[in-house]
């Protein structure tokens, strides 16, 4: 079975810091793992996603993530946040290749302060 | 492209009421998806729909039941609406082995 852990429900960096959302799976198959973004009262954005390739993934607005088999781990990274970049993350696990099912872990609020 | 739409935007309804709520997938998209998401919480996954029948179901009740068009929109009922239910619905369509684009969703509130 699939599962989603994302440590830290609330983060708070300073404008120009580095950001680092942490997201572990657990999967009974080879995972296919994504991390989306929720600004509020709007649907889920897709920042990014691994799907076996390249173990190092980069998505829109700066932000990338390393997939660690060995630590079943997909932390989310960006090196100097913006203001805009406030929000909530979910990290998402897919059931399969054809990304049917997805399980998502309860999120992360990031804060930007000024 | 208007990306996946869902209507209506928000909703108040009373316990023992029925709902539908409704979403048009991305052009060029043929599956429909429907999470729930709490307040605070992660969306949960209710089911899927696919030349128009249910593929994939989570571990909702039967009052949640689902249907999908030939034009592949698709529409998301809740029988008995008790006061859990108040959420963010969302809708997410696919292509096939394509990444799920998300609605904004529907805010449904069980008063």
């Amino acid at each position: 079975a699939q599962s989603v852990t994302q440590l830290g429900s609330h983060v708070s960096v300073s404008e120009g810091a580095l950001v680092l959302l942490r997201c572990n799976y657990s999967s009974s198959v080879p995972p296919y793992l994504f991390w989306y973004v929720q600004y509020p009262n709007q649907g889920l954005q897709l920042l990014l996603k691994y799907t076996s390739a390249a173990t190092l993934v980069k998505g829109i607005n700066g932000f990338e993530a390393e997939f660690k088999k060995s630590e079943t781990s997909f932390h989310l990274t960006k090196p100097s946040a913006h203001m805009s970049d406030a929000a909530e993350y979910f990290c998402a696990v897919s059931e399969g290749d054809n990304f049917n099912k997805f399980y998502f872990g309860s999120g992360t609020k990031l804060n930007v302060k000024p | 492209d208007a990306g996946v739409t869902q209507s209506p935007t928000h909703l108040i309804k009373t316990r023992g009421q029925q709902v539908t709520l409704r979403c048009s997938p991305k052009s060029g998209h043929d599956t429909v998806s429907w999470y729930q998401q709490a307040l605070g919480q992660g969306p949960q996954f209710i089911f899927q729909y696919y030349e128009e029948e249910e593929r994939q179901r989570g571990n909702f009740p039967d009052r949640f039941s689902g249907h999908q068009f030939p034009n592949y929109s698709s529409e998301l009922n809740v029988n008995a609406l008790l006061l859990g239910d108040s959420a963010l619905y969302l809708c997410a369509s696919s292509s096939s082995s394509g990444s799920p684009y998300f609605g904004p969703g529907t805010r449904l509130t069980v008063t």
